[in-house]
């Protein structure tokens, strides 16, 4: 079965500091694909990053980073320099296609960030 | 208006009320879902509709039932429930690859936060 972890729960940085985001994934498909949300305050889940099986390069975007390792089946997210506005709960998630023609996600637990000035 | 949209925002009705949430996406997308996010749990999948026909039905409690009358509008009606069942209810939605490939980013609304007293 699917499964996603985030080991972290919680997690507390002053602001500028560069924090490391955890995702270790399970699964037996050859294809799939990861993604990352942030979850702030306002309850919404925004879209920062999807990356298919076959793609192991890491992904800068701004502060933003992303390390996905196939042999250790981590997808870890970096955010450097960062600031209150980071302040959120990520989410990993893994794409399960066993339905046909629409998407079906396992989220991991989350981590809880907090970016303090 | 843009992206996906949910009312109400916050609901708080009795175990013998009837209510119903209410999602609308403006992307043009032909696939939507319902999530349920509690605290102790991680994101967890309720109803996938594709093209308006439901896909999945996660083992959901018959007190929950969807309804997707075209491919913007998507609805949970919810009657009986029980105080476990309050919780942030997410909607989501996503363009389907026609081939059946679920390679689609998932877009969420900001969730109504629903309190069964």
């Amino acid at each position: 079965a699917q499964k996603v972890t985030q080991a972290q729960t919680e997690i507390s940085v002053v602001e500028k500091e560069d924090v490391t985001l955890d995702c270790v994934y399970e699964t037996r498909d050859t294809t799939y694909y990861l993604f990352w949300y942030k979850q702030p305050p306002s309850g919404e889940l925004v879209f920062l990053i999807r990356r298919n099986s076959f793609d192991e390069q890491n992904e800068i975007s701004g502060r933003y980073s992303w390390n996905f390792q196939k042999s250790t089946s981590s997808f870890n997210f970096t955010i450097t320099a960062s600031q209150v506005v980071d302040s959120a709960v990520y989410f990993c998630a893994l794409s399960d296609p066993k339905i046909q023609g629409a998407q079906k996600l396992v989220f991991g637990q989350g981590t809880r960030l907090t970016i303090n000035p | 208006e843009t992206g996906v949209t949910q009312t109400p925002r916050h609901l708080v009705m009795g175990m013998t009320n009837k209510k119903s949430l209410k999602c609308e996406q403006h992307l043009g997308h032909n696939a939507m879902y319902w999530y349920k996010q509690s605290a102790k749990k991680p994101l967890e999948l309720m109803f996938v509709y594709n093209f308006k026909e439901q896909t999945e039905n996660n083992s959901v409690p018959s007190r929950f039932s969807p309804e997707c009358p075209n491919s913007s509008h998507l609805f949970l009606h919810l009657h009986t429930l029980q105080p476990e069942d309050s919780a942030l209810y997410l909607c989501a939605s996503s363009q389907p690859d026609l081939s059946g490939s679920p390679t689609d980013t998932q877009y969420f609304g900001p969730g109504t936060r629903l309190t069964v007293l």
